[in-house]
């Protein structure tokens, strides 16, 4: 079965700082995998996505990850942290030779951003 | 263009009694998946639904069950309650049973007392 580990709970960040999300996965097959951000009384909005494309994923409001497949890791980045990035962010993996889109999901990272 | 629908948005159930929860998918999504989101926990998958079957199961017992409309909306429904059963239940749609642009509704949240 394929899972995700995210370690560290809650993560805080200073306003401007570097945003740094560890994900590290476990799979049998080439996975595809994914960053999604839940902020406070809402649904998941998606990230960004690998699906064995390029290794450097950018996505939305400025992060991006890198798939290495030798340290099994998809960490999220951004720049630059702002008030707006205080989420949940998960990330999750799915097998994509299963035939069906079912995601397994991190227990996820509380970002907290400090003015 | 409306995106996930699920309602109710709050619940509270009583131990043992049995609870409906429904899903209007966006517009032009066939596929129905739903999940369960425990307080500080990430989402585990519950089912999917696809042409009104169910098609994938996640480790979930059998007093959860779902159905699945001609029009693709659903329900997800859950016998039995236990304290356990609180959380906040995702509904997502998808183009397909294959494809990965879910969109998730922003769920119901369910306390069960």
């Amino acid at each position: 079965a394929q899972s995700v580990t995210q370690l560290g709970s809650h993560v805080s960040v200073s306003e401007g700082a570097l945003v740094l999300l560890r994900c590290n996965y476990s799979s049998s097959v080439p996975p595809y995998l994914f960053w999604y951000v839940q902020y406070p009384n809402q649904g998941l909005q998606l990230l960004l996505k690998y699906t064995s494309a390029a290794t450097l994923v950018k996505g939305i409001n400025g992060f991006e990850a890198e798939f290495k497949k030798s340290e099994t890791s998809f960490h999220l980045t951004k720049p630059s942290a702002h008030m707006s990035d205080a989420a949940e962010y998960f990330c999750a993996v799915s097998d994509p030779l299963s035939g069906n889109n079912r995601l397994a999901f991190g227990k996820g990272n509380q970002v907290v951003v400090i003015p | 263009d409306a995106g996930v629908t699920q309602s109710p948005t709050h619940l509270i159930k009583t131990r043992g009694q049995q609870v409906t929860l429904r899903c209007s998918p966006k517009s032009g999504h066939d596929t129905v998946s739903w999940y369960q989101q425990a307080l500080g926990q990430g989402p585990q998958f519950i089912f999917q639904y696809y042409e009104e079957e169910e098609r994938q199961r996640g480790n979930f017992p059998d007093r959860f069950s779902g159905h699945q409309f001609p029009n693709y909306s659903s329900e997800l429904n859950v016998n039995a309650l236990l304290l356990g059963d609180s959380a906040l239940y995702l509904c997502a749609s998808s183009l397909s049973a294959r494809a990965y642009g879910y969109t998730f509704g922003s769920g119901t949240r369910l306390t069960v007392v």
